[in-house]
């Protein structure tokens, strides 16, 4: 079965400031791997995925990810934060030819501080 | 926005009553999808259709009803709920079943009294 761990509850992060949020996964075989945005009162909005080729993946808002197929990690970063970033992140991941199974953590908070 | 519109956006309703939420996405996608979002847990997968035609069911219980009447719309029936069935409801669409990318409805926040 495949599974995916985000071990912070909340991360805080001073404005301006880089920001990492981890991720990481269980799954046999080739992951799919994704991740969401919540801002409050709205559904998810995707940010970035992953499914092969270069391991650091750009997406939406100037986040990145960068997957370490070596420590099953796929965490999101941002160079510099922005006090509109704070949401409720979540990854997620699928099992290559896994048909609709989207596993998602428990998902982040971010919290930005000016 | 995302094309995924759902509604209502906010539901209480009695442990007897019967009601439906409705999901509509405007994006020519085959597949469509249930998701509840409880406090404190990580989102789970209810039901998925594909081309109208129910392809996963992650063992809901029956007072949960799904209807896709078409590719465009879906629909949960709920009867009978309990109070623990309070949560937001989040429906999603993809271009098929199986595709990478799903894109989400703001959702309907249910509270069952």
């Amino acid at each position: 079965a495949q599974s995916v761990a985000q071990p912070e509850d909340q991360v805080n992060v001073a404005e301006g400031n880089p920001l990492t949020v981890k991720c990481t996964y269980s799954v046999s075989g080739n992951p799919y791997l994704f991740w969401y945005v919540q801002y409050p009162n709205r559904g998810l909005q995707f940010l970035l995925k992953y499914i092969t080729g270069d391991n650091l993946v750009k997406g939406s808002y100037g986040f990145e990810a960068e997957f370490n197929k070596s420590q099953t990690s796929f965490h999101l970063k941002k160079p510099s934060a922005l006090v509109s970033d704070s949401a409720l992140y979540f990854c997620a991941v699928r099992k290559n030819n896994a048909g609709n199974m989207l596993t998602f953590g428990g998902g982040t908070r971010l919290m930005v501080k000016p | 926005e995302t094309g995924v519109t759902q509604t209502p956006r906010h539901l209480v309703m009695g442990m007897t009553n019967k009601k439906s939420l409705k999901c509509e996405q405007h994006l020519g996608h085959n597949a469509m999808y249930w998701y509840k979002q409880s406090a404190k847990k990580p989102l789970e997968l209810m039901f998925v259709y594909s081309l109208e035609e129910r392809v996963e069911n992650n063992s809901v219980p029956s007072r949960f009803s799904p209807e896709c009447p078409n590719s465009s719309h879906l629909f949960l029936h709920l009867h009978t709920l309990q109070p623990e069935d309070s949560a937001l409801y989040l429906c999603a669409s993809s271009p098929r079943s199986g595709a990478d990318t799903q894109y989400f409805g703001p959702g309907t926040r249910l509270t069952v009294l």
